[in-house]
């Protein structure tokens, strides 16, 4: 079936406006979590959506920062009054149920901040 | 600070010699997974073995963890060009917050 779908591919902004990430994951898969990945770095951890839990967001790294997932599927990485430093590749991943199962990683959206 | 640590952060060799790229971690894990990443793009998952499992073979790789040392190794046979990619683990932790905690890789380059 298909895979995790992350749109758009690339984006670029100018400093101080909103952009917002789409994440598409594999159907029937109930958990969806987003990281950021600066360029020759780790993956850092942003935020983690299980069923119908509260979404675990300890590692949004300011209130700029906000996602949301509707109807248990796809969901949207809202960045307000973007910053230089918010450029990185942001990775939406998916998995069967928890961080216990393997994760299915979307290619990823290039964020450029002029 | 960072859980999982990849050592070494380069690795140059010949094509069809081994590979090996180790993970260090700080805290009691469920399990251990790896991930191979190409051009900065997707991660692909490689295996995922369990803290009850010392040892997993898939193909070409070989994963070993030792949990008494909080380390695993990921070992490539018969490198290929192909292979040319960075190469996280990540760990799932037993308490705490519920999330995959990635390294910052090891770039692996093969050499034709």
């Amino acid at each position: 079936g298909a895979g995790v779908s992350q749109s758009p591919s690339n984006k670029v902004t100018e400093k101080g406006k909103d952009v917002e990430l789409r994440c598409d994951p594999i159907s029937g898969h109930t958990a969806l979590y987003w990281y950021r990945q600066s360029l020759g770095q780790g993956l850092e951890f942003l935020i983690y959506f299980q069923g119908n839990s509260a979404p675990d967001k300890s590692g949004l790294p300011s209130d700029r920062f906000s996602a949301e997932r509707t109807g248990g599927s796809v969901s949207t990485l809202t960045i307000q009054r973007t910053q230089q430093e918010d450029s990185a590749v942001y990775l939406c991943a998916s998995s069967l149920a928890g961080t216990q199962e393997t994760q299915y990683f979307g290619p990823g959206t290039r964020l450029l901040v002029l | 600070s960072q859980q999982g640590e990849e050592d070494p952060q380069a690795l140059s060799i010949q094509e069809g010699e081994n590979a090996t790229m180790n993970c260090s971690y700080k805290t009691s894990i469920n399990n251990l997974q790896w991930y191979r990443q190409n051009s900065g793009r997707g991660l692909v998952h490689l295996i995922l073995i369990r803290s009850n499992e010392r040892e997993k073979h898939s193909g070409r790789l070989r994963v070993t963890l030792d949990t008494s040392k909080k380390s695993s190794s990921l070992l490539i046979t018969a490198s290929r060009a192909a292979d040319t990619a960075s190469y996280f683990c990540a760990t799932g932790r037993i308490q705490g917050a519920q999330k995959l905690v990635f390294g910052q890789g090891t770039r692996l380059t093969i050499n034709p």
